[in-house]
């Protein structure tokens, strides 16, 4: 079982609509957990933490369940430039590696 | 800040050939990663440094792969021989603190393609 797992799609979702995906981690020992966004061909960057009351960054929502171990990421009124491809990454604080997902691709179609 | 630096951006060799990846870290950051993406295997964490020493290896594949950072600004990662299964885009990364904090800025990646 991997440590950290994403479907990887794609979604197809039309501008304008809501999307939400989860990620399941395995390590109940997890403390941080981050949503980073890549592009194609292009590097990972930050799309925002995960904090374990949720959290919100303009159309951007993120909820952590430690109960179920996942964590889920939210757009709203999504737009053309949401195209990419978002990982899940997951720290166990007992090293300083980011256990990374494959990453799930959302396409927005006009 | 110009960012994390790698060079070159594309790579393309014959097998049995060494390459030599590069890295300039944002100046300040105490922490340097190696990363290898792959459509098969994701993201891998390769190597990773705390102010220049190699603190986890364990991510690198085989011998043929080695790591260097013989300063704060600059550091390598080497493939000798290199084989067509070593073709993947490779990243490196910093922080400061260590990633679990804050966030890990990445370099554009180096494509490299061995033939």
């Amino acid at each position: 079982r991997k440590e950290v797992e994403q479907d990887p799609g794609p979604f197809n979702v039309p501008e304008g609509a809501t999307v939400a995906f989860n990620c399941t981690y395995s390590n109940s020992a997890s403390q941080s957990f981050f949503w980073y966004r890549q592009d194609c061909r292009k590097e990972p960057k930050l799309l925002m933490s995960v904090y374990s009351s949720g959290n919100e960054d303009g159309r951007f929502t993120a909820q952590l369940n430690r109960a179920s171990q996942y964590i889920s990421l939210l757009i709203r009124d999504s737009k053309l430039s949401d195209s990419a491809t978002y990982l899940c990454v997951v720290n166990e604080d007992s090293n300083y590696q980011l256990i990374w997902g494959a990453g799930t691709k959302l396409i927005i179609k006009p | 800040d110009a960012g994390v630096i790698q060079s070159p951006r594309h790579e393309v060799t014959e097998m049995g050939q060494e390459v030599t990846l590069r890295c300039k870290p944002i100046s300040g950051h105490d922490y340097l990663f190696w990363y290898r993406q792959t459509m098969m295997r994701g993201l891998e964490l390769l190597i990773y440094f705390n102010n220049n020493v190699p603190i986890d290896d364990s991510g690198m594949p085989e011998d043929r792969f080695s790591a260097k950072m013989p300063n704060a600004s600059f550091s390598t990662l080497k493939i000798q021989p290199s084989e067509p299964r070593d073709s993947a885009v490779y990243f490196c990364a910093s922080s400061y603190p260590p990633l679990g904090y804050t966030e890990a800025f990445f370099g554009q990646g180096t494509r490299l393609t061995v033939v």
